[in-house]
């Protein structure tokens, strides 16, 4: 059965630093997608970068990048030169593109916290 | 920004009542879903469509009904609303569901408490 893991409820990351959130799945399906998702504290769900299985170069956009090792089963999040706003929730999700379906699953989240 | 709109925003309601929820979107993208967040658990899917008059359960969907009778629409309804569907209620939807990225987009969410 799929399953995403993310082991760190909270973090905190001093501005300008980089900081990496975790994500580890679970799939026996070979084609599968890696979503990451912003939710600041005003509640609305914003879509950040996606990495898919057969994808051989890890996924950037911007200051995000999704550090991807199949074998491991990680999709980390790297964030590079952290900013005031990006304090947030942050949710890692997964589709299966085979077994999967419709359905796209989510882990319970992290929350960065970026100081000043 | 993808159009798609939620009513409405925040709702509470007794215990027992019926309650739908409203999703309405202006991409023409044909799947659909609803999700529910609560704090410790993510998003979870309750129910989600893949076309006009054509939807499906999610995870969980014990309690909730949908229905899609235009592209533009789908609608969930709490039967009869009870303490534990206290969530907030997020429409998504998507352009596909194949290879590549389609990924979805949110809807503002509905904030729903029973009493």
């Amino acid at each position: 059965a799929q399953k995403i893991t993310q082991t760190q409820p909270g973090m905190f990351v001093q501005e300008k630093e980089a900081v990496t959130l975790d994500c580890t799945y679970d799939t026996s399906d070979q084609s599968y997608g890696l979503f990451w998702y912003k939710q600041p504290s005003s509640g609305e769900m914003i879509f950040l970068i996606y990495q898919g299985s057969y994808d051989e170069q890890n996924a950037t956009e911007g200051r995000y990048s999704l550090n991807f090792q199949k074998a491991r089963k990680s999709a980390n999040l790297v964030i590079s030169a952290s900013q005031l706003g990006d304090s947030a929730m942050y949710f890692c999700a997964m589709r299966e593109l085979n077994t999967g379906g419709f359905k796209t699953i989510f882990g319970a989240g992290t929350r960065l916290f970026v100081k000043a | 920004d993808a159009g798609i709109t939620q009513s409405p925003r925040h709702k509470v309601t007794e215990t027992g009542t019926p309650v739908t929820l409203r999703c309405h979107q202006t991409e023409n993208h044909r799947y659909m879903y609803w999700y529910r967040q609560d704090p410790g658990h993510g998003l979870r899917l309750i129910h989600y469509s893949y076309g006009v008059k054509d939807t499906d359960k999610g995870e969980v969907s014990d309690g909730y009904s949908v229905s899609r009778s235009k592209t533009e629409d789908f609608l969930l309804t709490l039967e009869s609303a009870t303490s534990s569907q206290t969530s907030v209620y997020f429409c998504a939807i998507s352009e596909s569901i194949g290879t590549g990225s389609y990924e979805q987009y949110f809807g503002p969410g509905t904030r729903l408490t029973v009493t």
